[in-house]
């Protein structure tokens, strides 16, 4: 089955500096990777997904790229604002499951 | 319009009890799934359903965990004689096709 690796575990950044967060991914069949972020206590929020056909994918301070070659992808977090402060999560799937990463607890400080 | 609604929030068992987790998905979404999450961990897949069909179980820890979506809306997920090890949060995601998954809030399971 599939399997997701994430990291790093725990990232700090100053505000105002970039953070980026990768996954690399087993099963060579997923083609729709998200990420989630999730604060305290709170649901999962999708905040962008990529999927097989394309390599990059962007919105506002956010993007994503994908390496299907090398089965891995990337978050790209731009000008870190203390309220992306939160844990994200990577995710693969092949249309038949989803599969995590086990997250990214990311901490902006102001 | 309303999104992902779980119940109850909160479910506190003591060990040996059976419990059942309530999901209603957002209405027309076919496909729903099941996760769990411990404390610091990402969503760990469970199961899921098309429709009223469980396609994939393959996720259920042992087979004292127990889900069903008879009319193909809500989804029931049962663990019979609970332990201490099945204290999470169990998550339930609905989609309208296989990929956007929304998420509800969760109920957070704990054993004593």
């Amino acid at each position: 089955g599939e399997n997701v690796e994430q990291h790093p575990s725990t990232l700090s950044v100053q505000e105002g500096d970039s953070a980026v967060i990768k996954c690399t991914y087993s099963d060579s069949a997923s083609n729709y990777f998200p990420w989630y972020k999730q604060e305290l206590g709170k649901r999962p929020q999708l905040i962008i997904d990529i999927r097989s056909n394309v390599g990059e994918k962007k919105d506002q301070r956010i993007a994503v790229t994908l390496n299907k070659t090398a089965k891995h992808f990337s978050l790209h977090i731009t000008e870190t604002q203390p309220e992306d402060s939160a844990v994200y999560f990577c995710a693969a799937s092949n249309n038949n499951d989803m599969r995590f990463g086990a997250g990214t607890r990311l901490t902006v400080k102001p | 319009g309303a999104g992902v609604s779980q119940s109850p929030r909160y479910k506190v068992a003591k060990r040996g009890q059976d419990v059942a987790l309530r999901c209603d998905p957002i209405s027309g979404h076919v496909s729903l799934f099941w996760y769990q999450q411990a404390l610091g961990q990402g969503p760990e897949f469970l199961t899921y359903f098309q429709n009223e069909a469980q396609l994939d179980k393959s996720g259920l820890p042992s087979d004292r965990f127990f889900a069903e979506r008879p009319e193909g809306s809500v989804s029931t997920l049962k663990i019979q004689r609970t332990q201490q090890e099945d204290s999470a949060v169990y998550l339930c995601a609905s989609s309208l096709r296989f990929t956007e998954q929304y998420f509800g809030p969760g109920t957070r399971l704990t054993v004593t």
